[in-house]
């Protein structure tokens, strides 16, 4: 069964507005961590953010916050004042395992191709 | 933030070479680096979890025997692939994970050609 689900392929948006990328995950661990990555042309996956199972409140790195509805297992990822800069994949992802062990692994989705127009 | 390595950047090789892809965290000590494969327009597969000093742990369905990993110090990894055939063309990633942290932090990757 797929743990980490998104459902756009694609998405467009125009610069400056906000985005929002969905994720939905799927799991009966109750402690788990969600991240998203971002991954350009290049190649490189560029970590953006984190959201822990027992956080109280949403993770927000600068532009980015993450909209996390735990009883819902959703981590949306939302993008703030979009750039031309953001287009790229985007990739949210579970960490599955003991934490704090060298067992930990990250469960991928299968992306989605964000698009940024002028 | 913590800077990963890969060498080389991109490689092409004729089928059945060996092929060895190098793993460096720069800025920290890695006890555990992680060895993902990516198919066009597809998502990162994990390949095996290399903790130092001991031997790597395998995922279902990947040869051992084929990908050969070393994880001989707390910055470097390396990943081997063995009588590499055009099906093993991909792109490879490697990410480190800082000490006991939650996030891992990936290397710029490295494209895989087999003619």
């Amino acid at each position: 069964a797929q743990k980490i689900t998104q459902t756009q392929p694609g998405m467009f948006v125009q610069e400056k507005e906000a985005v929002t990328l969905d994720c939905t995950y799927d799991t009966s661990d109750p402690s788990y961590g969600l991240f998203w990555y971002k991954q350009p042309s290049s190649g490189e996956m560029i970590f953006l953010i984190y959201q822990g199972s027992y956080d109280q409140q949403n993770a927000t790195e600068g532009r980015y916050s993450l909209n996390f509805q735990k009883a819902r297992k959703s981590a949306n990822l939302v993008i703030s004042a979009s750039q031309l800069g953001d287009s790229a994949m985007y990739f949210c992802a579970m960490r599955e395992g003991q934490r704090n062990t060298g067992f930990q692994k990250l469960v991928f989705g299968t992306g989605t191709r964000l698009l940024v127009s002028p | 933030g913590a800077v990963v390595s890969q060498h080389p950047s991109r490689v092409i090789c004729k089928s059945g070479t060996s092929v060895k892809i190098e793993c460096r965290s720069l800025d920290f000590q890695a006890t555990t680096m992680f060895w993902y494969r990516q198919f066009p327009k597809q998502s990162l597969m994990l390949m095996a979890t290399s903790n130092e000093g001991s031997k790597a742990t395998y995922e279902q369905g990947v040869e051992k025997d084929k990908f050969l990993i070393n994880h001989a110090s707390l910055t470097l990894s390396t990943l081997t692939v063995t009588s590499a055939h055009p099906e093993d063309s991909s792109f490879y990633i490697c990410s480190a994970r800082v000490g006991v942290g939650e996030t891992q932090y990936f290397g710029p990757g490295t494209r895989l050609l087999v003619l």
